[in-house]
Order: structure tokens, then C-alpha cells, then sequence
């Protein structure tokens, strides 16, 4: 079964540009999760979404939104981008929500 | 005061060490995963419990819910066992749960 995927891997954008991520599920898992790696903050949980509704969000700005398709598949994205964005997003599937997550490779975006 | 608390932050062992990493939390959790972090980037789940114990090769996981404590252990350590060791508490229950992340303790295990 193949893992997790996103795209792109790597990604330079400018201030005040928008940017778009996606992420593959593990076929058949419904529950995509998305989270925010600095090396200041650590992991932080952004949002989960669940048969195409999001469950649960985390303390992020408006600027930080995403959706989930009808296959599973999750796209997030950031709007005015500002230099603090600059982070590795990883998103984590799993067969339901709150179960064990199995993590994609993460896309690290550099905001210049 | 993080939520979530690791200890230590940094840990070097010669291999064949037996290792231990703590994990306290502070608020109620439904449950605990324990992640695997290597250089690249890429993380693996190691474990999710919410009770007692759990093993995994030579990994082992435990958690006790009454002391708000969960340990990683690592038997017969390997170089290839560096990597930062995350722990993350999942709160709220099920489909509205919220995962809060510790800091990470990173090991690091000399041949």
C-alpha cells in the first residue's frame, strides 16, 4: 500500500504570496490531519478534517485554511504569506480520526 | 508551562545502552503517541496507547494515566535508533481530539 504522499516537496514563495499544499491519504483512510514544524515551535496541529468536514482546528490564523476532497485527498492552504510561515507541513492520515496517524514526508516551504 | 513535557531534551548513548525517554502532560488525554523523527524529516508513529503497555521489537511503551507519564524505552540501542523522539498527547476524544506536541528528545547513539 503506498504511503502518504505530498506535494510539492519543496516550495519558495514571497511575502504576501499565497500558497497551496496537497496531500494522498493512505487508500482508505478518511481522517487527514495537518500540522506546522519550526524549529522554535515544534509541532503544532493546524487542522483535521474527516469525510470531507473539519473536526478540529488549531490556534492558527484565518490566513491558514484547507478542505478535503470526496477521495480523501487534502489540500491546505496559506494566504499573505508572512517570513514566520517559513516551516516544514506535514500532513498524517489514519483509517478514522483520533486513530494512529501515518505521516507523509512533508512539504518544507521557505517564505523569502 | 508546556502541556506537554519531555525529558531529557538531548541524550547520547553508546550502543547496546538500554535508553528511557519521559513524556509528562498536564491535562487530560484520550491518548498518547510516541513519534519517530529522523534527520530528513520524516516521521513514523511508533505507538498510540492509552493504557499500560505496548511492544514493538525492541521498543516499549508504556503510560500511566493516574501520573500523567509515558516512557519510551529502547533496549540493545542501535545508531540507527538516532533520531528525535516526540511525544504527543492526544486531547478532547475521538473525532474532535487535538493532538499537543512535546518538544522532542533527541537521541543520538555512538557505535
Amino acid at each position: 500500500k503506498a504511503g502518504v504522499t505530498q506535494t510539492p516537496r519543496y516550495l519558495i514563495k514571497t511575502r504576501g504570496q499565497q500558497v497551496t499544499l496537497s496531500c494522498s491519504p493512505i487508500s482508505g483512510h478518511r481522517s487527514v490531519s495537518w500540522y506546522q514544524q519550526t524549529p522554535g515551535q515544534g509541532l503544532q496541529f493546524l487542522f483535521e478534517y474527516f469525510s470531507e468536514t473539519q473536526r478540529n482546528k488549531g490556534n492558527f490564523p484565518g490566513r491558514f485554511s484547507g478542505r478535503q476532497f470526496s477521495n480523501s485527498r487534502s489540500e491546505m492552504n496559506v494566504s499573505t504569506l508572512e517570513l514566520g510561515d517559513s516551516a516544514l507541513y506535514l500532513c498524517a492520515s489514519s483509517l478514522e480520526a483520533g486513530g494512529r496517524q501515518f505521516f507523509g514526508p512533508g512539504t518544507r516551504l521557505t517564505v523569502l | 508551562k508546556n502541556e506537554v513535557e519531555q525529558s531529557p531534551q538531548n541524550l547520547t548513548a553508546q550502543e547496546g545502552e538500554f535508553i528511557t525517554i519521559n513524556c509528562s502532560y498536564s491535562v487530560g488525554i484520550s491518548a498518547l503517541h510516541w513519534l519517530q523523527q529522523h534527520p530528513g524529516g520524516g516521521i513514523v508513529s511508533l505507538f498510540m496507547l492509552s493504557s499500560g503497555k505496548k511492544k514493538h521489537g525492541r521498543l516499549i511503551a508504556t503510560i500511566n494515566i493516574q501520573e500523567k507519564h509515558s516512557s519510551l524505552h529502547i533496549t540493545a540501542s542501535h545508531p540507527r535508533d538516532s533520531a528525535v523522539y516526540i511525544c504527543a498527547a492526544l486531547v478532547g476524544g475521538g473525532s474532535q481530539g487535538n493532538l499537543i506536541f512535546g518538544k522532542g528528545t533527541k537521541l543520538s547513539v555512538k557505535p
